[in-house]
């Protein structure tokens, strides 16, 4: 079975402060999702990432993909309080829409 | 446009009763995926539907099983419930093609009791 693992757990940080969250993955995939959940909030979807080196960014927050390291990186770019959340990578695999999640960062942003 | 809803938010049963959750996915989206989340094992695939037909299923006992309809909603049941069950039950909607993002729906908490 596909293994996804996130690191860190948790991550607290100060505003203005870079950081970066890892998703490893176990098998082959080309197929790479990242969501946010808020507290007692469902799924909010961030980025998609089909291809090996695909990049995607929106607003503070980054996301790339190395299928061959099978590695997935979001990077947040000056982080600020509204970012607090936490952060999950997922992987596609089979014919479906099938996701493995990875365990989730809970981020915190400290003014 | 409407997002994924699901029914009902919050419920509470007795272990050993079985029950139904639903889910309305985007209009014109095929495929409903089922998810479970808890604390301790995080978020767990169930299975997806596409066009009324199970594609995909997850490590889950028998006990779980789902089905759609042909206006792609889709039911989640769980019968003889333990109290492990006891978890937020999330549901994704897309379009079906493979690689295209999922939307999820406010799940449905269930407390086993």
């Amino acid at each position: 079975e596909l293994k996804v693992e996130q690191n860190p757990l948790f991550l607290s940080m100060q505003e203005g402060k870079n950081y970066t969250i890892y998703c490893n993955y176990s098998t082959t995939s080309d197929r790479l999702y990242w969501y946010r959940q808020d507290p007692g909030k469902s799924l909010e979807s961030l980025f998609v990432l089909l291809s090996n080196g695909a990049v995607k960014q929106e607003g503070r927050l980054m996301a790339s993909l190395d299928t061959k390291a099978r590695l997935s990186t979001l990077h947040i770019t000056a982080a600020v309080h509204d970012l607090s959340a936490t952060y999950f990578c997922a992987v596609g695999s089979g014919t479906g829409n099938q996701f493995y999640f990875g365990t989730g960062t809970s981020l915190t942003v400290i003014p | 446009k409407a997002g994924v809803t699901q029914t009902p938010r919050y419920l509470i049963k007795t272990r050993g009763q079985q029950v139904t959750l639903s889910c309305s996915p985007i209009s014109g989206h095929r495929s409903v995926s089922w998810y479970q989340q808890t604390p301790g094992q995080g978020l767990q695939f169930l299975f997806e539907y596409f066009s009324e037909t199970q594609r995909n299923k997850g490590n889950f006992p028998g006990r779980f099983s789902g089905r759609q309809f042909s206006n792609s909603r889709s039911e989640m049941n769980v019968s003889t419930l333990e109290l492990g069950d006891s978890a937020l039950y999330l549901c994704a909607s897309s379009s079906g093609v493979v690689g295209l993002e999922a939307f999820f729906g406010q799940g449905t908490r269930l407390t086993v009791v």
